[in-house]
């Protein structure tokens, strides 16, 4: 079953902190793996995009890793902002099928 | 990039009312996505809306409950009907483009959020 597990389901750090969310998935045959970032009350808004062949793409302080052998991704967040407080959605992507992770909610606290 | 607007942006409507929702794309598309959000969830796929045919549903989703139009390529709406208040959601407008150097990637519209009392 093609599946996407986000974890942790929330998490709050302080301003300034870094953050790693991470994304298992087992949904096959892979294409490419996306990173979104999701304000409350908006659309998501896409951070990475991220093939089979590549393991690392960086979009200002955010920076998504892939390992497509243990079907694996996290997304690091550095120096956290105050603006950085959303929803983090993984959504991965096979040959006609786009499966959405549920999200990790992150609050960054001043 | 594709740079996609919804109408309206928000609203609350009464239990067995309709609410018809737009999506406008500023450039030619071939399909449409149309995602709900329920409170505290990810996004599920209603239907794909393809121009010059009729829309294609995911299971749980029938044409009855959220007709779907797509006039030309550049916009759709998504009307939820006969609404009860477990349709309270957001819904989103969504398209497919291509990104220099990265293939697909998919953009989304600010979304409707809905509130049914």
């Amino acid at each position: 079953k093609n599946q996407v597990e986000q974890s942790p389901q929330s998490l709050i750090i302080l301003e300034g902190k870094n953050c790693t969310l991470q994304c298992n998935y087992t949904v096959s045959p892979f294409s490419n793996l996306r990173w979104y970032k999701q304000d409350t009350g908006r659309g998501p808004v896409s951070l990475t995009i991220m093939t089979f062949s590549e393991n690392t793409k960086s979009n200002g302080r955010y920076t998504a890793t892939l390992d497509a052998d243990t079907k694996q991704s996290s997304l690091h967040i550095t120096a956290s902002q105050l603006s950085d407080s959303a929803s983090y959605i993984c959504v991965v992507s096979a040959s006609f099928k786009t499966i959405f992770g549920a999200g990790t909610r992150l609050f960054v606290k001043a | 990039s594709a740079v996609i607007s919804q109408k309206p942006s928000r609203d609350i409507c009464q239990r067995g009312t309709s609410l018809t929702i737009q999506c406008q794309v500023d450039s030619q598309v071939t399909m449409m996505f149309w995602y709900r959000q329920q409170p505290g969830q990810s996004l599920t796929l209603i239907a794909t809306a393809n121009q010059g045919s009729e829309a294609t549903y995911e299971s749980g989703f029938v044409i009855d409950k959220f007709p779907i139009s797509r006039p030309n390529l550049t916009f759709s709406t998504l009307t939820v009907s006969n609404m009860s208040p477990e349709d309270s959601s957001i819904y989103l407008c969504s398209v497919v483009g291509s990104t220099s150097g990265e293939g697909d990637e998919q953009f989304f519209g600010p979304g409707t959020r809905l509130t049914v009392l």
